[in-house]
C-alpha cells in the first residue's frame, strides 16, 4: 500500500517569512495529492490539491509543487501570518476503485510575531 | 468546498454503553465514506472504509464488532462504538469522498467514556 512521509514535524517561522513542508510517497500510481490544515480541535480543511498531470498549482499565498519522478510534493506558504499557525497534513491517493487517502504524519506550523 | 456534517460533536457516556455517531454529506452523494480516529497531536488513523450498500472494510487491528459501521444511503454513514470503555475515548472524524477524489471532513466527535 501507499506510504507517505512528511517533514518537518514542527516548523517555526516569523511572520512574513515563507514556510515549506515536504512529503514523499511510495506508490507511483498515486495521482491526487491534497493538503489539509487542521486547527486545534477542529476538522481538517482542504486548502489546496494537485493532480499528477500538473507540476505546480498556486492559490494566493499557497502553492504546491509535484515531482512525479522523485515522488515528492511540497507545500509553500508565502508571507506567513499568525492565522496560518496550525497542523498541516499532506496526503496521497490513487483515484481508482476502492481508493483511500493515506496521510502524512503532520507538520505543526507556528508563525511568530 | 462540499459540506459534511457529523453529529454529535461531543458525547460523554458511561462505560459499557453504546454510542452512535452520524456522518452526512449535505450537498453531494458519497458512495464512499471513511472513519478516522485521532489521538492528541497525532495524525488521522483510518479505521474503516464505508461503502454504500455493502459491508465496511476495516483496517488491520480495528475490531469490526466493536466499531459497527453502516452506510445505508448515499448521504449517511454511522459509526457505533459498542460497549464503550475508557480506552475508546478519542476524537472520531468521518469524511466523504466525491467522485473526483476530493475528501471532505465532518466536524469530528469527541467521545469521552467514563
Amino acid at each position: 500500500g501507499e506510504n507517505v512521509e512528511q517533514h518537518p514535524s514542527t516548523l517555526s517561522v516569523q511572520e512574513g517569512d515563507s514556510a515549506v513542508i515536504k512529503c514523499t510517497y511510495s506508490d507511483s500510481a498515486s495521482n491526487y495529492f491534497p493538503w489539509y490544515k487542521q486547527e486545534l480541535g477542529k476538522r481538517p480543511q482542504l486548502i489546496i490539491d494537485i493532480r499528477s498531470n500538473v507540476g505546480e498549482k498556486k492559490d494566493q499565498r499557497i502553492a504546491v509543487t509535484l515531482n512525479k519522478t522523485a515522488k515528492h510534493f511540497s507545500l509553500h506558504i508565502t508571507e506567513t501570518q499568525p492565522e496560518d499557525s496550525a497542523v498541516y497534513f499532506c496526503a496521497a491517493l490513487y483515484t481508482g476503485t476502492a481508493s483511500k487517502l493515506t496521510f502524512g504524519t503532520g507538520t505543526r506550523l507556528q508563525v511568530t510575531l | 468546498g462540499a459540506v459534511v456534517s457529523q453529529h454529535p460533536s461531543r458525547v460523554i457516556c458511561k462505560s459499557g454503553t453504546s454510542v452512535k455517531i452520524e456522518c452526512r454529506s449535505l450537498d453531494f452523494q458519497a458512495t464512499t465514506m471513511f472513519w478516522y480516529r485521532q489521538f492528541p497531536k497525532k495524525s488521522l488513523m483510518l479505521m474503516a472504509t464505508s461503502n454504500e450498500g455493502s459491508k465496511a472494510t476495516y483496517e488491520q487491528g480495528v475490531e469490526k464488532d466493536k466499531f459497527l459501521i453502516n452506510h445505508a444511503s448515499l448521504t449517511l454513514s454511522t459509526l457505533t462504538v459498542t460497549s464503550a470503555h475508557p480506552e475508546d475515548s478519542s476524537f472520531y472524524i468521518c469524511s466523504a469522498q466525491r467522485e473526483a477524489g476530493e475528501l471532505f471532513f465532518g466536524e469530528g466527535s469527541r467521545l469521552t467514556v467514563l
